[in-house]
């Protein structure tokens, strides 16, 4: 199947600064990649619709001034946490459509972040 | 709009044995189907897919799973269960949204303990 890379996979930073993720396509064109956020033993939610091109697409309650989100390229989408806190801390995973109406979504290995 | 159900977020098996995980759904179109895993730390991996036609989907590593419309289900079983099967299993539904690609709508997922 197709794969999708994340990186960093795991990144500790201080309360304030900021942090960027990266989602990588490799062997396939992605124009809409998703960002999901995992807390511990929970779901993953939807956090937005990144879309290669044009500004991403936010779900209701996330704050698209703080989750700053780039789709560069057809293969590339990155997401950046801006001044986090430490209630950003969560596995942040991202995912990759392949083409068609219901084919499945490729996802990434997951980037674990803890704000200190 | 969408929604899942898993009913039962821990499930205990003794291997050998039947792993059956519960899964309803809600959507006001005809839905596409998917079961994934997600072990430890690591992203989602498909297991299997229902899109149209047979109602009976087999999957990875032994596991299928049955789309019932009159029941609004869609479980998930495998006859013997193996060690390596213990994981978070995750029941999810795609709406499509054309250009936006395949929204997934996650269940809250259910934890599988293998006991020897």
């Amino acid at each position: 199947g197709a794969v999708v890379s994340q990186h960093p996979s795991r990144v500790i930073c201080k309360s304030g600064t900021s942090v960027k993720i990266e989602c990588r396509s490799l062997d396939f064109q992605a124009t809409t990649m998703f960002w999901y956020r995992q807390f511990p033993k929970q779901s993953l939610m939807l956090m937005a619709t990144s879309n290669e091109g044009s500004k991403a697409t936010y779900e209701q309650g996330v704050e698209k001034d703080k989750f700053l989100i780039n789709h560069a390229s057809l293969t590339l989408s990155t997401l950046t946490v801006t001044s986090a806190h430490p209630e950003d801390s969560s596995f942040y995973i991202c995912s990759a459509p392949t083409s068609g109406e219901g084919e499945e979504q490729f996802f990434g290995p997951g980037t674990r972040l803890t704000v200190l | 709009a969408q929604s899942v159900t898993q009913l039962g977020s821990h499930v205990s098996v003794s291997e050998g044995a039947l792993v059956l995980l519960r899964c309803n759904y809600s959507s006001s179109v005809p839905p596409y189907l998917f079961w994934y895993v997600q072990y430890p730390n690591q992203g989602l991996q498909l297991l299997l897919k229902y899109t149209t036609g047979a109602t009976l989907v087999k999957g990875i590593n032994g596991f299928e799973a049955e789309f019932k419309k009159s029941e609004t289900s869609f479980h998930l079983t495998k006859p013997s269960a193996h060690m390596s099967d213990a994981a978070e299993y995750f029941c999810a539904v795609s709406l499509w949204e054309g250009a936006a690609g395949n929204k997934l709508t996650f269940g809250g997922g259910t934890r599988v303990l293998v006991k020897p």
